[in-house]
């Protein structure tokens, strides 16, 4: 059984740029929920999606969006990329009808915009 | 304001030793605490979960505690192990939608 997993790895860009992250969840799960992490920080809620729309949103601006598609994967879409978009983004899943809802994490994908 | 806080930010021990990572939060309505563990460069992976009502959880050399009433948490970590190393995540789920608020992490290394 595949765990949660992110494309591409890396991903190197230039200010201004827009970027296309990938997320598959877990066998199972239904809810995906994406994060940014910068360097020695905690991960930061960008938003979750259920049933192919954004359920819940954190503290992002518009230039962050993202899609669910009807096999559950998931894309998140950063417009107009600025430095401080640098970090590493995780995409976590869960079912929503399992108890606790944990989530589950993928490795994440680097970003670095120069 | 939900938070979440840790301490401390970093610590060294030596190979074989045990540590105790602490946190506090102030999130509300709380679900449940759980404690992450996340390599350099990957993604955070599950160590403990604990529900209001439990007040120890182990999994291995990991053992989690939670005082619900002060709002406080620790990990601590037995006979440490050089694969030890890496930082460790404080995270409370408060709400039925799975809503986390995470803490900024201890980072642990373990020398020889």
């Amino acid at each position: 059984d595949a765990g949660v997993t992110q494309s591409p790895t890396h991903l190197i860009k230039t200010r201004g740029q827009q970027v296309t992250l990938r997320c598959s969840p877990k066998s199972g799960h239904d809810t995906v929920s994406w994060y940014q992490q910068a360097l020695g920080q905690g991960p930061q809620f960008i938003f979750q999606y259920y049933e192919e729309e954004e359920r819940q949103r954190g503290n992002f601006p518009d230039r962050f969006s993202g899609h669910q598609f009807p096999n559950y994967s998931s894309e998140l879409n950063v417009n107009a990329l600025l430095l401080g978009d640098s970090a590493l983004y995780l995409c976590a899943s869960s079912s929503s009808g399992r108890s606790y809802n944990e989530q589950f994490f993928g490795p994440g994908t680097r970003l670095t915009v120069l | 304001k939900n938070q979440v806080e840790q301490s401390p930010q970093s610590l060294i021990i030596l190979e074989g030793k045990n540590c105790t990572l602490q946190c506090n939060y102030t999130v509300s309505p709380f679900s449940n605490l759980r404690w992450y563990k996340q390599d350099t460069g990957r993604g955070p992976v599950s160590l403990t979960i604990m529900t209001f009502s439990e007040n120890t959880k182990s999994n291995g050399r990991y053992t989690a505690t939670l005082d619900a009433d002060t709002k406080q948490s620790s990990l601590h970590i037995t006979a440490s192990q050089l694969s030890d190393s890496a930082s460790y995540i404080c995270v409370v789920y408060f709400d039925s939608w799975g809503k986390l608020q995470f803490g900024a992490g201890t980072q642990v290394v373990v020398t020889p």
